[in-house]
């Protein structure tokens, strides 16, 4: 079946604009996460989704990151005032969710490399 | 101190050999442990995860888990160039629930 997908897969603007990254889940998977990921870093987690509401949003750095679910499925990443410093892979993963501790199998999708010039 | 550090490299191992790649992490209370394998340009994919002590073998992978130690590893047998990569430990469960952790990630080059 089809994997996690993501678009863009790039993405360039400039310092201050306003970025919007989508996320496709495995169809099934209620369960929804995304990171992001620095040259040379492994993932940094950002936000947890579990159905529509977000379960965990501990990993937004800070006011100017949004995530939203509203249906369950689809999720957008959304990042306004762009800074140089916000220039990652930002990866996409969905789980079955519905378990404690955390043992779901999480699937990444291939990312979207944002530049922010 | 970094809540989940993997063994610094780049590694490199000849054709053949065994690799080994370790992990340690902080959170006392998680309860799930995973490998993922990364090609350069590419997402995270997973190759094992393990929940409870012991060994874990899969092929040509084996997963190794001590709790009490904090200690998670992976070896690979009969190593191929194929499985040059960056390997990331993730850590998931206890008091950060269902998100992951990962390590810094190791690269693995396997030469002829």
């Amino acid at each position: 079946g089809a994997g996690v997908s993501q678009t863009p897969s790039n993405k360039v603007t400039e310092k201050g604009k306003y970025v919007e990254l989508r996320c496709d889940p495995i169809s099934g998977h209620t369960a929804l996460y995304w990171y992001r990921q620095s040259l040379g870093q492994g993932p940094e987690f950002l936000i947890y989704f579990q159905g529509t509401g977000a379960a965990d949003d501990s990993g937004l750095p800070n006011d100017r990151f949004f995530a939203v679910r509203p249906e369950g499925s689809v999720s957008t990443l959304k990042i306004q005032r762009t800074e140089r410093g916000d220039s990652a892979v930002y990866l996409c993963a969905s789980s079955l969710g519905g378990t404690s501790g955390g043992t779901d199998t999480q699937y990444f999708g291939p990312g979207t490399r944002l530049t922010v010039l | 101190q970094k809540e989940v550090e993997q063994n610094s490299g780049p590694l490199s191992v000849p054709e053949g050999a065994i690799a080994s790649l370790n992990c340690t992490y902080s959170d006392r209370v998680s309860q799930s442990f995973f490998w993922y394998r990364q090609y350069s340009g590419k997402s995270p994919e997973l190759i094992m995860s393990i929940y409870s002590n012991g060994d874990k073998e899969d092929g040509r992978f084996t997963a190794q888990l001590n709790k009490a130690s904090q200690y998670v590893s992976l070896l690979i047998r009969d190593s191929q160039p194929s499985d040059s990569a960056t390997y990331l430990c993730a850590v998931a469960g206890g008091t950060s629930y269902g998100k992951l952790t990962f390590g810094q990630g190791t690269i693995l080059t396997v030469h002829p």
